[in-house]
């Protein structure tokens, strides 16, 4: 099956440093990425999903200065959190679709915040 | 937009058979998954319903009721292996961008 590489699996960066976490399709290209943000023991919420050659599209309530999505190529999207703030630590994760009805994840990037 | 409701926990024995269960409210239909997911892990596809019926796949199996809106992931000969969380999602009408349930933490013990 298809194959999306996430990098880091984790990060610990200082309050108000910028992280940026990347998806990358291995073996398929991506035009669309979405991405996801888990805290403990609650579901996976869409952020935002981004468009190869396009802005990003964001969910309601999410800071589209603070959550920047870039996708240049159809193999390359990344997510930076800018300004990071202890309350960003959670659990984000990417996925790519592929035919209607199965979605492609990353391994998952955990950020802790301190 | 969506309701998706599974049960928070169970807890099952090991060997045993294990039926999660889902409801889903939605604007428009384009299937229902399931997966699941280990702690600190990403999820992993189990299944996807987009017909009324019973859907097999070694020892997991969905059921799919759209009429009543209604789901079931029917775990069989459960292994500890099978302790995670499962995640039922239903895509927003019109695309096939899954919502996720909070999930059902599924214990299973010796």
């Amino acid at each position: 099956g298809a194959v999306v590489s996430q990098h880091p699996s984790w990060v610990i960066c200082k309050s108000g440093t910028s992280v940026k976490i990347e998806c990358r399709s291995l073996d398929f290209q991506a035009t669309t990425m979405f991405w996801y943000r888990q805290f403990p023991k609650q579901s996976l919420m869409l952020m935002a999903t981004s468009n190869e050659g396009s802005k990003a599209t964001y969910e309601q309530g999410v800071e589209k200065d603070k959550f920047l999505i870039n996708h240049a190529s159809l193999t390359l999207s990344t997510l930076t959190v800018t300004s990071a703030h202890p309350e960003d630590s959670s659990f984000y994760i990417c996925s790519a679709p592929g035919v209607p009805g199965e979605a492609f994840f990353g391994q998952g990037t955990r950020l802790t915040v301190v | 937009g969506q309701n998706i409701d599974q049960p928070t926990e169970m807890t099952a024995t090991e060997g045993a058979i294990v039926q999660i269960n889902c409801t889903y409210q939605t604007s428009g239909f384009n299937g229902l998954f399931w997966y699941q997911q280990h702690a600190g892990e990403a999820p992993t596809f189990l299944s996807y319903n987009v017909l009324d019926g019973l859907e097999e796949k070694g020892r997991f199996s969905s059921f799919l009721s759209r009429s009543k809106g209604y789901s079931y992931l029917l775990l069989k000969e459960l292994q500890m292996k099978d302790s995670a969380s499962y995640l039922c999602a239903v895509p927003s009408g019109g695309s096939y961008i899954p919502t996720f349930g909070r999930g059902t933490s599924l214990i299973v013990h010796p």
